[in-house]
Formats: structure tokens, sequence, C-alpha cells
């Protein structure tokens, strides 16, 4: 069965260091998305891919960024985490743009 | 202004009640509309999607959708204990898909 997986579940880190959330779909999809989750906010869109070498910003892209190198894969990286970026990490892909998204079963990052 | 907006909760509804869930959007071009149950710690999940004007019925599930107001819900007849979770509406608008923050709903047993 398709199926979109997050690795690490959950990950301690230190204050300036880099981090990596990995995310990998067998969907198929070419639309491959990045939230974060943090009480009151919802989901809040940090990167968005619509295929392999397009990368876009969403509504909280500052001190993210991702690339897309396959069809399979989108990893997300936190340049020099901080404090604020303590959350629950979901990714997600679809098919096609105003349709179904998948997700993944989240990553929390704890910075400390 | 926020894009979508849902009441946070949480709703609390007996057991066999009908629970209402609403959303309302701003964007009037928006094109699809879809609910999502997501369960303490888990990922969300698609419950629902409508398109068009009008309801939309999916076993005890039923989204209904009007344009002109702006304003989609989802009625949950027979409520179960089981359906305690988080409901996130989301709207698509254009190239992107913007999620309410969630009404938390308790069903008691």
């Amino acid at each position: 069965d398709a199926e979109i997986t997050q690795s690490p579940r959950h990950k301690i880190t230190e204050t300036g260091r880099q981090v990596t959330l990995a995310c990998h779909q067998t969907w198929n999809h070419n639309n491959m998305f990045w939230y974060r989750q943090d009480l009151g906010h919802g989901l809040r869109l940090i990167h968005y891919s619509y295929g392999v070498q397009d990368t876009n910003k969403g509504e909280v892209s500052d001190g993210y960024s991702v690339s897309r190198s396959n069809t399979e894969d989108l990893p997300l990286t936190l340049e020099s985490a901080a404090s604020s970026q303590t959350s629950v990490y979901f990714c997600a892909s679809s098919e096609s743009i105003q349709e179904t998204q998948y997700f993944g079963p989240g990553t929390r990052l704890l910075v400390l | 202004q926020k894009e979508v907006e849902q009441n946070s909760g949480p709703l609390s509804v007996p057991e066999g009640a009908i629970a209402s869930l609403n959303c309302t959007y701003s964007d009037r071009g928006s094109q699809s509309f879809f609910w999502y149950r997501q369960y303490s710690g888990k990922s969300p999940e698609l419950i629902m999607f409508i398109y068009s004007n009008g309801d939309k019925e999916d076993g005890r599930f039923t989204a209904q959708l009007n344009k002109a107001s702006q304003y989609v819900s989802l009625l949950i007849r027979d409520s179960q204990p089981s359906d305690s979770a988080t409901y996130l509406c989301a709207v698509a608008e254009g190239f992107k898909t913007i999620f309410g923050a969630g009404t938390r709903l308790f069903v008691k047993a």
C-alpha cells in the first residue's frame, strides 16, 4: 500500500544546530507539503513543492528550507534551530493541487 | 482576519446526538472544501470533501456547503465516543490549501 513516512518521529536538539526532517511518499504524488502545528494556530504551511526541482515558500518559511531532487522525498531543513521552532511537523502529499492531502505521522521536535 | 475560521470549542455532545461543526472562509474564489479528523497525537485524516453547493452525505457524516455565505459545515449523526477528536476545516484557494485551527469535539458516553 502507498504511504507517506516521516523520520525521525521524535527529535531533541539544541539551539543553533542544523536539523533535517525526512519525508518519503510512495503515492507518486507530484505535490508535497510541510506544515507545523502549534496549539491555537492549527496547521501552518512552511514550504511546498509541485514537482521535482520546484519549491515554494509558505506562510511561515523563515528559518526553513527544502529541496526536491526526486518525486518521493521532500526533506525539511532547519538552518539554525530556534526554540520558537519547537513544534509538531507534518509532511503531506496530494495528487493534484486542490485534492485531498495525505499526511505523514508527524515529527515532534523540541529545541532546547 | 483569518482566512478559514472555526470555533475552537470544545463542543460537547451526548452519545447518539447530532454534532454540528462550522467553518467560514474569506476567499470567494475557493473551489474545494475538506473536513479532516485528527485524534490526539495523530495526523489529520480526510473525512469528506465537497465541491458544490448543497449537502453531501457519507454514512453518519454530512457536509454542507453554501458558497454565497462562505460557509461549510459538518454534521455527525448518532455521535459516538470514538468521534471525539479535533475536526479541521480546509479550503483550497488557488494553489494552496488553508486549514482552520480546528474544533475539538467531545462525545460523552
